[in-house]
């Protein structure tokens, strides 16, 4: 079975540029996340999808996040416009059937530095 | 942040030794989850519980929810066991998000 995967692996980006970050989820589950980690704040959810409809947006990443699944096999992250703050890895994680309690599969990360 | 609190920050093991981790609650958790974060940025499932106990291979990992925290042991600890290890706990009603410990950075010497 394929895991979660991200695409792409390593992004850089200029102030000011949108980008737009790619995940696939393990067939068959039911929630997404997408997360941001970086040394100083650990990791930290940025959206929450369940069967598709978007559960949280991530108080504080509203303004330039948007994530966004358009079907049950894909969602994407865009940021924009970008700025140096955002240089972080962002994580996508699926979990099977929701609620509390289910195992979550993250994928590889996307590195993004933002110049 | 607050609401899973891991314990050490950080960790150097001479390899073949033994040791462990925890991971405290401020939160009801109903289950936790054991990460390890390899060099390469990779999160690796380790573990998966409800309150108990199981073992894979060198790992060991012990739930306790009625006193909220959990335990990874590591035995006859190997380089390729160095990296970031994190816990976590679901919270928020019947949402599948996570909270995070900080992580303990564990490195293996030879």
């Amino acid at each position: 079975d394929a895991g979660v995967t991200q695409t792409p692996r390593h992004e850089v980006a200029e102030k000011g540029q949108t980008i737009i970050l790619k995940c696939e989820p393990v067939s068959g589950h039911n929630d997404l996340f997408w997360y941001r980690q970086t040394k100083i704040q650990g990791l930290e959810l940025l959206s929450y999808f369940r069967s598709k409809s978007l559960m949280e947006d991530g108080g504080a990443f509203k303004d330039r996040f948007k994530a966004e699944m358009l079907n049950s096999s894909f969602s994407t992250l865009k940021i924009q416009p970008t700025e140096p703050k955002d240089s972080a890895v962002y994580l996508c994680a699926s979990s099977p059937l929701g609620g509390r309690g289910y195992e979550q599969y993250f994928g590889p990360g996307t590195r993004l530095t933002v110049l | 942040g607050d609401k899973v609190k891991q314990s050490p920050s950080a960790l150097s093991l001479q390899e073949g030794t033994n040791s462990a981790l925890r991971c405290n609650f401020s939160i009801a958790a109903t289950t936790v989850q054991w990460f390890l974060q390899n060099p390469r940025g990779s999160l690796i499932n380790l573990f998966y519980l409800v309150p108990g106990t199981k073992e894979n291979g060198r790992l060991k990992s012990t739930f306790n929810s009625k006193e909220s925290y959990s335990t990874l042991h590591i035995r006859d600890a190997q380089l390729e066991d160095s990296g970031t290890y994190f816990c976590a706990a679901p919270y928020g009603g019947l949402s599948g998000k996570l909270t995070f410990g900080e992580g303990t950075q564990v490195t293996v010497i030879s």
